[in-house]
């Protein structure tokens, strides 16, 4: 247990759904993260918040959607996915930003059909 | 594009043969991060270096930074099988402060 809570931990959707995976840290930390990780390639990040704030947004595709309401919780919401954001999506949060040490969740394994 | 280059993608070894990673970067790292991935797992953060010619141990693990702050490598002696998983660098970039991960070396043990 990292103190890093994703849901769901596994997801099926068409190209035509629209879903959102929840992250959850329960570390007081004040830096979130989303990152993508496919199969032999890097992890690529693609979101980042601190203190709730956007910083930094990694030429992401816009139909990935990402929400932070407040310090403790992340969300993603995504639509009209395509088969090749298929991915383990990876919530990590880090005690203040500048990517420190980074805790990460189990991750939602994705499948877009 | 920035890179940090990590070789090899895969090694294989014996139970109790050493292990190492080595990680590259086109350019200067203000601190270098490498966590462990089990199958199936998330990456766990494992240390930081953040000084030129930084060298750190645990147990059988020893992590350095280079002189230039510009690779780094992770060696494992006598690997265990509690070791296998897939091992990342992570560099932060000193020139605009983004973490650029490595592919990862994944650690098998021979049957």
């Amino acid at each position: 247990e990292t103190g890093v809570t994703q849901t769901p931990r596994h997801l099926v959707m068409g190209m035509t759904n629209k879903k959102s995976l929840k992250c959850e840290q329960h570390l007081g930390h004040n830096a979130m993260y989303w990152y993508k990780q496919s199969a032999k390639k890097p992890l690529e990040l693609m979101f980042v918040y601190n203190f709730k704030e956007q910083t930094e947004n990694n030429s992401v595709p816009s139909r990935f959607s990402p929400e932070c309401p407040n310090s403790s919780h992340l969300f993603l919401h995504l639509h009209t996915l395509q088969p090749e954001d298929s991915a383990l999506y990876l919530c990590a949060s880090s005690p203040e930003g500048g990517n420190t040490e980074a805790f990460f969740g189990q991750g939602t394994r994705l499948t877009v059909v | 594009g920035q890179q940090v280059m990590q070789i090899p993608q895969y090694q294989h070894v014996q139970e109790g043969e050493d292990f190492t990673t080595y990680c590259n970067s086109s350019t200067t790292l203000s601190n270098i991060q490498w966590y462990k991935q089990r199958p199936g797992g998330h990456p766990v953060f494992l240390i930081q270096l953040v000084k030129s010619g930084e060298v750190k141990k645990q147990k059988r693990l020893t992590f350095q930074f280079g002189e230039a702050k510009k690779n780094s490598s992770l060696h494992i002696t006598a690997t265990q099988t509690t070791d296998v998983g897939t091992y990342f660098c992570a560099g932060l970039m000193d020139s605009n402060y983004q973490l650029i991960w490595g592919a990862g070396t994944k650690l098998i043990i021979k049957p």
